[in-house]
């Protein structure tokens, strides 16, 4: 019963160099989320995507680009890494409609930028 | 104003206390609700739904007051595992289904 999974769980990064994080979800959900948190501050939305082949941005998108080209998996891209970028980066999925279906999570990316 | 506002507590409560949480959002469009636990560095699990008429799990009570755009959860003889961040969950139909987080509520019980 996976549900949500990212990988890698953790990752160090020098300035500049760049990484892909993946997430895949096995529920047949439509939509796909990838947020950042920061300590002591919430989840901050940076993309989403609504289906296959189609992302749109969400509150902090810059320095980061996304793919979904398959439905079950979300791609999250850093091309160029900066420390501000050092944070937990959560994957989400849902069903796109339907009262009180819930979001689920993977467990998280730890990313440091060195 | 903030979507989905909530009170950051610390909430610090023995073990056994009541604790409330509520959560106020911005939108009469919301149409589901939801808690949110999420441990230190870990992941937001889904603790609750909440329904319109109020639901129960155990020890875990939520409310929801749509005329005042309200929602509580209540927790009863809090046990030391329930130490957590709290998070208040709205998802709104007008902007494509989606979902708007508080930044949620602490809570630590104390032995």
């Amino acid at each position: 019963n996976a549900g949500v999974t990212q990988t890698p769980k953790f990752r160090v990064l020098k300035t500049g160099q760049s990484m892909t994080l993946l997430c895949a979800q096995d529920m047949n959900h439509e939509y796909m989320y990838w947020y950042r948190q920061d300590p002591g501050m919430g989840l901050r939305l940076i993309h989403y995507s609504v289906g296959e082949g189609t992302t749109a941005k969400g509150e902090v998108p810059d320095g980061y680009n996304v793919s979904r080209l398959k439905k079950q998996n979300f791609l999250l891209g850093l091309e160029s890494a900066a420390p501000s970028q050092t944070s937990v980066y959560f994957c989400a999925s849902s069903y796109s409609t339907g009262t009180n279906q819930p979001q689920h999570f993977g467990d998280g990316t730890r990313l440091s930028i060195l | 104003r903030k979507e989905v506002e909530q009170d950051p507590g610390p909430f610090n409560v023995p073990e056994g206390a009541t604790v409330a949480f509520n959560c106020t959002y911005s939108n009469s469009a919301s149409q589901s609700f939801f808690w949110y636990r999420q441990d230190c560095r870990k992941e937001p699990k889904l603790l609750m739904s909440v329904y319109s008429s109020g639901n129960e799990d155990g020890r875990f009570t939520a409310q929801l007051n749509r005329a005042s755009q309200y929602i509580s959860l209540l927790i009863r003889d809090s046990k030391l595992s329930d130490s957590a961040t709290y998070l208040c969950v709205v998802r709104r139909s007008n902007t494509g289904n989606q979902f708007y987080f508080g930044t949620g509520t602490s809570l630590t019980v104390i032995p």
